[in-house]
């Protein structure tokens, strides 16, 4: 297996774009979140799936923001109208609960940048 | 919510024990975390330890846990340079997400 992975690791966009994201997480892991990550702090949670289900969003999720997950495989994270306060690193990160294991592993994240 | 608090920076010199410290204040936290974070990469699961345990060991790494205080700790055995990176602890609080403190840079000197 070869982790959870990303899709792209960089993004730069001018203000008002649109951007989507990919995260493709472990196979077979039915959970999968979304968390933002902004300099100098730790990650904060966005919104999770527990297969194709979006089980929780943050306040954080404004409504410009929507993920989706629509086989309960990889997941999209888009985000409509950028503005500068969105530039961050995206991480997303997959876990195996069916079998009990409480690990969450994270991709590498996709950094964006609004100019 | 869990809040979750670090100190920001750990400088130790190498081969020296790293220990880093976290407080949490949600006693529901069914597992807590530490994650090690390289510049511009993503997180990387360090271990974790279930809330019914005081202590964790694996390889370098030693995890203690006190509950009364609601307090986190990381030791890191004979530290060396590739040890330094931001560490992140954190907690489920009493769902699946995690909240994470704001990371200890540990620096490592020869």
């Amino acid at each position: 297996d070869t982790g959870v992975s990303q899709n792209p690791r960089h993004k730069i966009t001018k203000r008002g774009q649109n951007v989507t994201f990919r995260c493709d997480p472990i196979s077979e892991h039915n959970r999968l979140y979304w968390y933002r990550q902004t300099l100098g702090q730790g990650p904060e949670f966005l919104t999770y799936f527990q297969n194709e289900a979006q089980l929780e969003k943050s306040r954080l999720l404004s409504d410009r923001f929507s993920a989706e997950r629509p086989k309960g495989s990889f997941s999209t994270l888009e985000i409509q109208r950028t503005e500068q306060g969105d530039s961050a690193m995206y991480l997303c990160a997959s876990s195996d609960r069916d079998r009990g294991s409480p690990e969450q592993y994270f991709g590498p994240g996709t950094r964006l940048t609004v100019t | 919510g869990e809040d979750v608090e670090q100190s920001l920076f750990l400088s130790v010199r190498e081969g020296d024990s790293s220990v880093i410290n976290c407080t949490y204040t949600d006693s529901s936290s069914t597992y807590l975390y530490w994650y090690k974070q390289e510049p511009g990469a993503g997180l990387q699961l360090l271990t974790y330890i279930f809330s019914n345990m005081d202590m964790k060991q694996d390889q370098r790494l030693t995890v203690l846990l006190n509950k009364k205080d609601k307090h986190l700790s990381l030791r890191i055995a004979d530290t060396q340079t590739g040890d330094s990176a931001i560490y992140f602890c954190a907690g489920t609080g009493g769902g699946n997400k995690l909240t994470f403190g704001t990371g200890t840079q540990l620096k490592v000197e020869l």
